[in-house]
């Protein structure tokens, strides 16, 4: 069965703590993969979509890696207003509709200053 | 620019009565997707539209649910009887075309008692 698992469920750093952020996926054919950030009694807002191994993207302090089994999302010198639930989310190749996202449950990230 | 726009923001209702939700997609997009979240269950899709058709409502739990787009700038979401296992935040979400990243409205929060 096709899904999708994000690790940690929840991690705590403190400000300036780097860390990594962790998405594995199980897919039959990988049409993309993509990054929200959503913040509390709010919809999640588009990061980063990327689509093939080695491929990787930056916006400010985040940087998101694709492997052919899992992405990275890499926090750099974090500041409280990072802290939020990152999901990821890959396009799979299902039966000719590449279309349906399949997200994973989440990592809820809070950044103690 | 508005983004995706969600009515109503909160919904308390009765099981055994009607729920309407509605949405707004961004202007010139193509393409209307409808998710559930719930802490059980993360973010699933339940259906979605491309060009005001339904391509895929293979996620809508059973016939009490059912999703309309009569035009370009504007779907419901109705589940008529509501139950209180329905009780979830509902996203709508559209995107330039089905390939491309998704944007989030900011929810609909549903409790039915």
């Amino acid at each position: 069965e096709d899904q999708v698992t994000q690790s940690p469920e929840a991690l705590r750093l403190q400000e300036g703590e780097s860390s990594s952020l962790n998405c594995s996926y199980t897919v039959s054919g990988l049409r993309g993969l993509f990054w929200y950030r959503q913040d509390p009694g709010k919809g999640p807002e588009f990061l980063f979509t990327l689509y093939s191994a080695g491929e990787e993207k930056e916006k400010e302090r985040l940087k998101a890696t694709l492997t052919k089994k899992e992405s990275f999302l890499h926090i750099t010198a974090p500041k409280p207003e990072d802290s939020a639930t990152y999901l990821c989310a890959v396009r799979e190749n299902y039966g000719g509709a590449t279309n349906k996202l399949i997200f994973g449950t989440g990592t809820l990230l809070a950044v103690q200053p | 620019d508005a983004g995706v726009i969600q009515s109503p923001r909160h919904e308390v209702t009765e099981m055994g009565q009607e729920v309407t939700l509605r949405c707004k997609p961004i202007s010139g997009h193509n393409s209307l997707f409808w998710y559930r979240q719930t802490m059980m269950r993360g973010l699933e899709l339940l259906i979605y539209f491309n060009n005001n058709v339904p391509i895929d409502d293979s996620g809508m739990p059973e016939d009490r649910f059912s999703a309309k787009m009569p035009n370009a700038s504007f779907s419901t979401l109705k589940i008529q009887p509501s139950e209180p296992r329905d009780s979830a935040v509902y996203f709508c979400a559209s995107s330039w075309t089905v390939y491309n990243e998704q944007f989030f409205g900011p929810g609909t929060r549903l409790t039915v008692l």
